[in-house]
């Protein structure tokens, strides 16, 4: 059964960091692109971030340049999010999801994602 | 980049009827390839999304037949053909064309 597991969310405050991460099991994590998206309270979807399955490219939006970098560890089956120079804009609930075929670019699976607020 | 919108955003449903949902992108999202780089997904109350309909027309796997996609460029259609009470949620489209990916604002379906 292919699960995804976020972790690391929590309450930081403006200019702060975190590392988020994402732990996958049932399946062949190093076959895979993988990605982040996230939902602030009571908003919609955003795309975040994108990184091919062996970390060679890698794709973000321009509102988290600079600030967010993706990575993973295949050997350790986990997906990454280290956020920096947290904004209060950037509260939100982060999911990681698998990329199933990257021709067709279908998140398939989902995590239940991890809480992430920026307050003072 | 490519901006999606949606309509209606919120479309109350009874049970058994059909519904639509209509999204349009800012730029044609058909690739030289002749995919539409279009996906759908639906958001349960309280759960993660889940995808419904990849490249416009092909639903994802497990995914009902009273849910169809349609359309080309830059008009695109969600269809359920019979509403379920288990098709509440907020249904999402999604352009995986161009780097942003961008999703529309969200159409929150309900039961009348």
């Amino acid at each position: 059964e292919v699960q995804l597991v976020e972790s690391g969310g929590g309450l930081v405050q403006p200019g702060g960091s975190l590392r988020l991460s994402c732990a996958a099991s049932g399946f062949t994590f190093s076959n895979y692109w993988m990605t982040w998206v996230r939902q602030a309270p009571g908003k919609g979807l955003e795309w975040v971030a994108i990184i091919k399955q062996d970390g060679s490219q890698i794709y973000s939006v321009d509102s988290v340049k600079g600030r967010f970098t993706i990575s993973r560890d295949n050997a350790k089956n986990s997906l990454y999010l280290q956020l920096s120079s947290l904004r209060a804009e950037d509260t939100a609930v982060y999911y990681c999801a698998r990329v199933a075929v990257w021709e067709l670019r279908d998140f398939d699976f989902w995590g239940q994602g991890t809480l992430v607020t920026v307050s003072s | 980049d490519i901006v999606m919108t949606q309509s209606p955003l919120s479309l109350p449903v009874t049970p058994g009827e059909p519904a639509s949902i209509s999204c349009r992108s800012s730029q044609r999202i058909l690739h030289s390839n002749g995919n539409n780089y279009l996906n759908w997904y639906l958001q349960k109350p309280g759960q993660s999304p889940q995808l419904l309909i990849y490249l416009g027309s092909n639903r994802a796997s497990g995914v009902p037949d009273r849910f169809s996609g349609s359309g080309s460029g830059t008009d695109f259609t969600l269809k359920i053909s019979g509403v379920e009470a288990e098709d509440v949620g907020v249904y999402y489209c999604m352009q995986v064309l161009e780097i942003p990916f961008t999703f529309g604002p969200g159409t929150k379906v309900d039961i009348k």
